[in-house]
């Protein structure tokens, strides 16, 4: 059964400074996608980034950067720079049947960002 | 539409009623998904629509729970003999297809409360 195991349910950042949010998972698919979310009070899920598991270079949206360890089965989220706006619950994702949106997730890390 | 649409936002129900709960996708986005997010969780993945085919139902958790998606557009879940584990934000996306390169969009949800 694949699995999206987040170990941290809160983190805190000071702004402008970095922080790394760590996702573990598995999956018996061959090939895959990995997503990092973000989900603020309003409720909708944003993506933030995603990593196809065959390329090895790590993927980057401006601020935001992951550390791809596929032999660990590791997904961390980098957050530089970090802005009161990233505040957020986090939620780290795998996809399976080759479709971005059968998703499976963890439970969340919850971003808090102090002025 | 803009974006995916959920009806209504929030929604009180007696224990033991029957509930519809309503997703707008995207236009022209052939695949559509219904989350449920209990409190405190990730998101759990419960019925998924692609074109015309048969849907996916393997993620509803009881025969209480079932949907339909009409002329492959607009799609309501709809929840029989309401009960209180059933109070969870209901999460719909839809994205334009299968392909690898497609991404799900995410609506803001329904949050159903059942009392």
């Amino acid at each position: 059964a694949q699995t999206v195991t987040q170990s941290q349910p809160e983190m805190s950042v000071q702004e402008a400074e970095t922080v790394t949010l760590s996702c573990t998972y598995d999956t018996s698919e061959s090939d895959y996608y990995l997503f990092w979310y973000k989900q603020p009070p309003s409720r909708q899920m944003i993506l933030v980034i995603r990593q196809e598991a065959y390329k090895q270079q790590n993927a980057t949206e401006n601020r935001f950067s992951v550390n791809f360890q596929k032999a660990a089965k590791s997904f961390s989220l980098k957050i530089s720079d970090s802005q009161l706006g990233d505040a957020a619950m986090y939620f780290c994702a795998s996809n399976y049947g080759g479709s971005q949106g059968n998703l499976i997730f963890g439970k969340g890390t919850k971003l808090s960002v102090k002025p | 539409g803009a974006g995916v649409s959920q009806s209504p936002s929030n929604k009180v129900t007696e224990k033991g009623k029957d509930v519809e709960l309503r997703c707008d996708p995207i236009s022209g986005h052939t695949a559509l998904y219904w989350y449920r997010q209990s409190l405190g969780q990730g998101l759990e993945f419960l019925i998924y629509f692609q074109g015309n085919s048969a849907p996916d139902k393997s993620g509803l958790p009881s025969d209480r729970f079932s949907a339909e998606r009409t002329g492959g557009s607009v799609s309501t879940l709809t929840i029989q003999r309401t009960q209180q584990e059933d109070s969870a934000v209901y999460l719909c996306a839809s994205s334009p297809g299968t392909g690898t390169f497609t991404e799900a969009f995410f609506g803001q949800g329904t949050r159903l409360t059942v009392v």
